[in-house]
């Protein structure tokens, strides 16, 4: 199946700084999803982008297909954004709707 | 607007004890169903998928299985439940299998003792 690492592993941070997060996948994809487990374990989506920028407020992404990589960047961030931040694509030949989840980053902002 | 729910939110059972696990969407139509579990580590792992009632497709040979009895629900079973069987275990759905988008439930923590 489709390889997907996320970069750092572990972020710290003081509350107000920035930070990019990376996730890179081995394959060509239809579908590339974003999301913010928090501490009581849910799986909030925060973008659905296969390719192109978004962006939610102090949030955004842009997913380059052609290189097969994905960014998420959080702006001035709070201590509401601590959780792990997961990274999950299905690949190009997929008739599925599986999603491969990458290990995610353990964000964790202090105020 | 579509909500998913799951349960039980926590759950304790000795080694050997059957398992049933309950996931439902609300506000949407033969949605597509899967059952993911999380272990200690932070990685998502697929277990099954269903495009329909009484279709289920299994992606990890393991101790478990699942059904859907309604359009809307979905159900993890085990009869025999193994230590190795602990976990946090997230139902989904989408509209449509391949290229869209999907929506998690709260999960169900599972602890085999």
């Amino acid at each position: 199946g489709i390889q997907v690492e996320q970069s750092p592993p572990d972020l710290i941070l003081q509350e107000g700084a920035n930070s990019t997060l990376r996730c890179n996948f081995s394959d060509s994809v239809n579908n590339l999803q974003w999301f913010h487990q928090n501490p009581w374990g849910q799986l909030i989506n925060l973008f659905y982008i296969p390719s192109g920028t978004k962006q939610n407020g102090r949030l955004s992404a842009t997913t380059v297909a052609t290189e097969r990589y994905s960014l998420l960047y959080i702006s001035s961030s709070q201590t509401t954004d601590s959780g792990v931040y997961f990274c999950a694509v299905e690949d190009r030949g997929s008739t599925l709707g599986r999603l491969y989840f990458g290990r995610g980053t353990q964000l964790t902002v202090w105020p | 607007s579509q909500t998913i729910h799951q349960w039980p939110a926590t759950l304790v059972q000795p080694v050997g004890s059957p398992l049933s696990l309950e996931c439902t969407v609300e506000g949407t139509s033969n949605p597509n169903l899967y059952w993911y579990r999380q272990a200690a580590g932070r990685g998502l792992q697929l277990l099954f998928y269903s495009v329909g009632i009484g279709q289920i497709s299994s992606e990890v040979p393991q101790n478990l299985s699942a059904s859907r009895p309604q359009d809307r629900q979905f159900i993890l079973s085990s009869k025999k439940l193994l230590l190795s069987d602990s976990g946090f275990y997230l139902c989904a759905w989408s509209l449509g299998l391949a290229n869209y988008e999907q929506y998690f439930g709260p999960g169900t923590r599972l602890t085999v003792t």
